[in-house]
């Protein structure tokens, strides 16, 4: 199975600043065929289920605002939020779709500094 | 715009049997392009995907190892839903259960049913 291991496990941002969310994968999520990378972001707030952020690893959802922005390949990945907003405090995580069983990273809590 | 309304009881004894269902509207459980999903997520497992079922041409399934021999998830296209069956439940089984729709990620999640398993 693969494991996913994101990093920090929590953060603290200054409004207007940037915040920046790792995410590594035990294997690599990158399908040789299509040159897509199947790894997906996903923010949630307490009380709500998960909403997906980012998929193929830097394809913002429709709606998602542009200040946040998905990268990396293989293994490595990142999710930044170029100015945080203190509507993004929430957790967030990682999740990849190469192969089953369909693991999501441990989560990342987001706080404001 | 795709939506997903799931139902069942919060408080399952242990042993017994946890069923949940999720109505879908604005798609079909038949769908060609989709997966119908279970997922729970606790603080000790944190967000654990248990199965799917979806249709191509015929009904397919898959589970998690995890709950493999107690699981089942089912269609229903007379009312466009699925359901989930976890058998045997215990203590560890309590989490919050959400069904959620894949294109190979999960872009469409239901609210989410807290089900705590208690005597």
């Amino acid at each position: 199975d693969i494991v996913m291991t994101q990093s920090p496990d929590s953060l603290a941002v200054s409004l207007g600043e940037r915040a920046t969310i790792n995410c590594k994968s035990s294997q690599s999520v990158l399908y040789n065929s299509n040159n897509k990378n199947y790894l997906a972001w996903y923010q949630q707030k307490p009380g709500q289920p998960p909403n997906l952020l980012i998929y193929w690893a830097s394809t913002r959802e429709s709606g998602v605002p542009d200040r946040f922005s998905g990268s990396g390949s293989g293994t490595d990945f990142t999710l930044t939020i170029s100015s945080l907003q203190a509507e993004d405090v929430a957790v967030y995580y990682c999740q990849q779709y190469f192969s089953t069983p369909y693991a999501f990273g441990q989560g990342t809590k987001l706080e404001i500094k | 715009q795709v939506q997903l309304q799931q139902s069942g009881p919060g408080l399952v004894k242990p042993s017994q049997t946890l069923s949940l269902t999720c109505a879908i509207s604005g798609d079909s459980v038949s769908s060609n392009s989709a997966a119908w999903n279970w997922i729970r997520q606790s603080p000790s497992r944190g967000l654990e995907w248990l199965g799917r079922t979806y249709y191509r041409s015929s009904w397919y399934n898959a589970y998690a190892v995890s709950v493999k021999s107690r699981i089942t998830i089912n269609a229903d296209t007379s009312k466009n839903q699925f359901s989930l069956q976890l058998n045997s439940m215990t203590p560890e089984d309590t989490a919050v259960y959400y069904c959620a729709r894949s294109s190979f990620y999960y872009n469409r999640w239901g609210q989410g049913t807290l089900v705590t398993v208690s005597s």
